[in-house]
């Protein structure tokens, strides 16, 4: 069985601070971890992914997270967030048959 | 080239009717999710779809929820007899080839059960 846990669920900044969203997961298989945004009244994108390799992964909108195996987290981090960054962001452990999701965090940006 | 499509974008029934919402995948992708999204939740795993076979269908509340994919393409997803509770915005998403690749989402369709 897996679990992804946001321990957030809303995380307020000011424009062009850093941000680090958490997510903590627990999977008895292989792991393959995600992270989505959705945009308001749009569908969800992909930001970013880990299958293997390097821990640090870079996405798109200059996002990036790490995988740290031992605290089974994969935490998200923007070193500048914008206003178009308000979204809510879920994180996602993979298996064969499908995604399962975080409850999501809601990212407001305060100018 | 066109993403996911979902329709209807937005499905008002009344309690114990039948609805189908249809998902049609980027072409090529033989892989096909369905999610459910309740409010304030991430979403949750429905059903898995390889090709024209349901995969895993473990997510599937109950059975008054059947989804099909007859061609290996488009996909539909059936609801008999709703109840208020199954009120969600229902999300399809395909890949090529299933995990790990990346999945597309569509855009959803909000079911609101009256």
């Amino acid at each position: 069985a897996q679990s992804v846990t946001q321990l957030d669920s809303q995380v307020p900044v000011f424009e062009e601070a850093p941000v680090e969203l958490r997510c903590n997961y627990s999977s008895s298989v292989s792991v393959y971890l995600f992270w989505y945004v959705q945009y308001p009244n749009q569908g969800l994108q992909l930001l970013l992914k880990y299958l293997s390799g390097s821990t640090l992964v870079k996405g798109i909108n200059g996002f990036e997270a790490e995988f740290n195996k031992s605290q089974t987290s994969f935490h998200l981090r923007k070193p500048s967030v914008h206003i178009s960054d308000t979204a809510e962001y879920f994180c996602a452990v993979g298996s064969a048959d499908g995604l399962t999701f975080g409850k999501g965090t809601h990212l407001i940006i305060q100018p | 080239g066109a993403g996911v499509s979902q329709t209807p974008s937005n499905k008002v029934t009344e309690k114990g009717k039948y609805v189908e919402l249809r998902c049609d995948p980027i072409s090529g992708h033989t892989a096909l999710y369905w999610y459910r999204q309740s409010l304030g939740q991430g979403p949750e795993f429905l059903i898995y779809f390889q090709g024209t076979g349901a995969a895993d269908d473990s997510g599937l509340p109950n059975d008054r929820f059947f989804a099909v994919r007859p061609e290996g393409s488009v996909s539909t997803l059936k609801i008999q007899r709703t109840e208020r509770g199954d009120s969600a915005v229902y999300l399809c998403a395909s890949s090529y080839a299933g995990t790990p690749n990346e999945q597309f989402f569509g855009p959803g369709t909000r079911l609101t059960v009256l």
